[in-house]
C-alpha cells in the first residue's frame, strides 16, 4: 500500500518569497514523482515530474527527490497570488507507461501580495 | 493543446439511478484513466484501461462500476446504482508511452447523488 503524506497547510507566503512544498512517501520501489496543481474545483494541472536523485528546475518551479530518504519537495521561487492553489504530490510504481498515480492530499499555498 | 474534454461538467442524479460519465482523451494516448475526489478528500484512482480492457483497478471500483471504449474516442465510466458516497468528482485521465510523461487530466465531472 502506497502513502503519500503531505503537511495540509495553509502555507502562507508574502508575494516574492519562495515557497516550498514538501511531501514523504512509503513505497521505495516507486520510481516517478510528480507535482500537480489544484485551484479549487478545477481538475489537477502536472508541473513538474522528476525520476532521478537531485534537483529538477523548471522556469521559477525546482523539484527535489532523495529516494534514500523518500522525500519529494517542490521549491517556488518569486511566488506570485496567482499561485495560490493545492499543490498535490503524487508517485507511481515502477515507471511503466500503465501505472496509476497515488496521490497525497494535498498542501494548500496562499501568496499574499 | 491537446486536451481531455469530459461531459457534462455536472451531473445531479437519483440515488439508485444509473449515470454514464464521458471522456474523450487525447487522440494518440494509449492509456486512460479514471480517478475520483471525494469533497476535500485525496484524489483516488478507479480503473486504468488499456488496449481494449481494464489494466489496472482500486478497491473502490466495486461491480457498480464499468468502463468502456465504444468506439474509437470515447472512454465512458457508468455508476450502475448510484449511492450518496458516490457524490465526488470524476476525472478523466490519459497518457501516451511518448512525449511529456505525466497524466493529462480532464476538467471533471462533478456528480451530485441526491
Amino acid at each position: 500500500q502506497k502513502e503519500v503524506e503531505q503537511n495540509s497547510g495553509p502555507l502562507s507566503v508574502p508575494e516574492g518569497a519562495i515557497a516550498s512544498l514538501n511531501c514523504t512517501y512509503s513505497d521505495r520501489v516507486s520510481q516517478s514523482f510528480f507535482w500537480y496543481r489544484q485551484y479549487s474545483g478545477k481538475s489537477p494541472e502536472l508541473i513538474m515530474s522528476i525520476y532521478s536523485n537531485g534537483d529538477k528546475e523548471d522556469g521559477r518551479f525546482t523539484a527535489q527527490l532523495n529516494k534514500a530518504s523518500q522525500y519529494v519537495s517542490l521549491l517556488i521561487r518569486d511566488s506570485q497570488p496567482s499561485d495560490s492553489a493545492t499543490y498535490l504530490c503524487a508517485l507511481e510504481g515502477d515507471g511503466n507507461a500503465g501505472n496509476m498515480l497515488t496521490f497525497g492530499g494535498g498542501t494548500r499555498l496562499m501568496v499574499k501580495p | 493543446e491537446p486536451e481531455v474534454t469530459q461531459t457534462p461538467s455536472h451531473q445531479v442524479t437519483q440515488m439508485g439511478q444509473e449515470v454514464i460519465l464521458r471522456c474523450v482523451p487525447i487522440s494518440n494516448h494509449l492509456y486512460f484513466y479514471w480517478y475520483r475526489q471525494i469533497l476535500g478528500q485525496k484524489v483516488e484512482f478507479l480503473v486504468s484501461f488499456y488496449n481494449n480492457e481494464i489494466s489496472e483497478k482500486s478497491e473502490i471500483f466495486d461491480d457498480q462500476f464499468s468502463v468502456e471504449r465504444p468506439d474509437g474516442s470515447n472512454f465512458t465510466l457508468k455508476i450502475r446504482s448510484t449511492k450518496l458516497e458516490d457524490s465526488a468528482m470524476y476525472f478523466c485521465a490519459s497518457r501516451g508511452t511518448e512525449g511529456p510523461i505525466g497524466y493529462t487530466f480532464g476538467s471533471g465531472t462533478r456528480l451530485t447523488v441526491v
